[in-house]
């Protein structure tokens, strides 16, 4: 079976500092990968998408940037961290090639920007 | 631009009455209908999903309703227990050959014991 894991769970860094979240993929070839971004109370933002290593799309402009070095692994980073970047940032996969399947999450990390 | 509109925002229910929460979309060419539900702190989790070509679908007590010429969707629970508490998202297929979704903006569901 499919698994998604994401880390670290949470995370409290400094405004400034750098970061880096993971996200692998278990269990399935070739997956679409997706970060989101959820702010306190509010919905899911995607901020970038893959369809394969190397393709990053990104759908908002901000100072994120993602990347996909093997196939089943999905990286979110910042050079810089804003106070706005505090979150709760979700990975997610679908099947590829395959336009109208479920979305699955990972179980998220908490950022929280001080 | 691709836009999922979601409402409402907050829906209280006393324990034993329905839900519902709308939705509606604005890419004629979307054709998959998620809704997901997601508990306090936890992960969206897949509770119903519709495809283009059907109208309607149902899973014990939920059930989801799709009118593809007015561009909306429906998720109707019913007999609402205190478990059916969160945050209900919607979302839409983009068919731009990228395989992403648009979420709506969610409802908080509480259900009153």
């Amino acid at each position: 079976s499919q698994t998604i894991h994401q880390w670290p769970a949470t995370l409290v860094q400094p405004v400034g500092s750098p970061l880096s979240l993971e996200c692998t993929v278990e269990g399935t070839s070739n997956p679409n990968l997706y970060w989101y971004r959820q702010a306190a109370g509010r919905g899911l933002q995607l901020l970038f998408y893959s369809v394969g290593i190397g393709q990053i799309s990104s759908e908002v402009p901000q100072n994120l940037s993602a990347s996909r070095p093997q196939d089943r692994q999905f990286i979110l980073s910042s050079k810089k961290l804003l106070l706005s970047d505090s979150g709760f940032y979700l990975c997610a996969w679908s099947t590829s090639g395959r336009l109208g399947d479920e979305q699955f999450f990972g179980p998220g990390t908490r950022l929280t920007v001080l | 631009g691709e836009n999922v509109e979601q409402h409402p925002s907050t829906l209280s229910v006393q324990e034993g009455d329905s839900a519902v929460i709308k939705c509606t979309y604005s890419d004629s060419a979307s054709n998959y209908f998620p809704w997901y539900k997601q508990e306090l702190g936890k992960r969206p989790q897949l509770i119903i999903d519709i495809r283009s070509n059907v109208g309607e679908k149902k899973d014990q007590r939920i059930a989801v309703t799709l009118n593809k010429t007015a561009k909306h969707f429906s998720l109707h629970i019913t007999e609402t227990q205190p478990e059916d508490s969160a945050v209900y998202f919607c979302a839409a297929s983009i068919r731009s050959g990228t395989y992403k979704y648009i979420f709506g903006t969610g409802t908080r569901l509480k259900v009153l014991a």
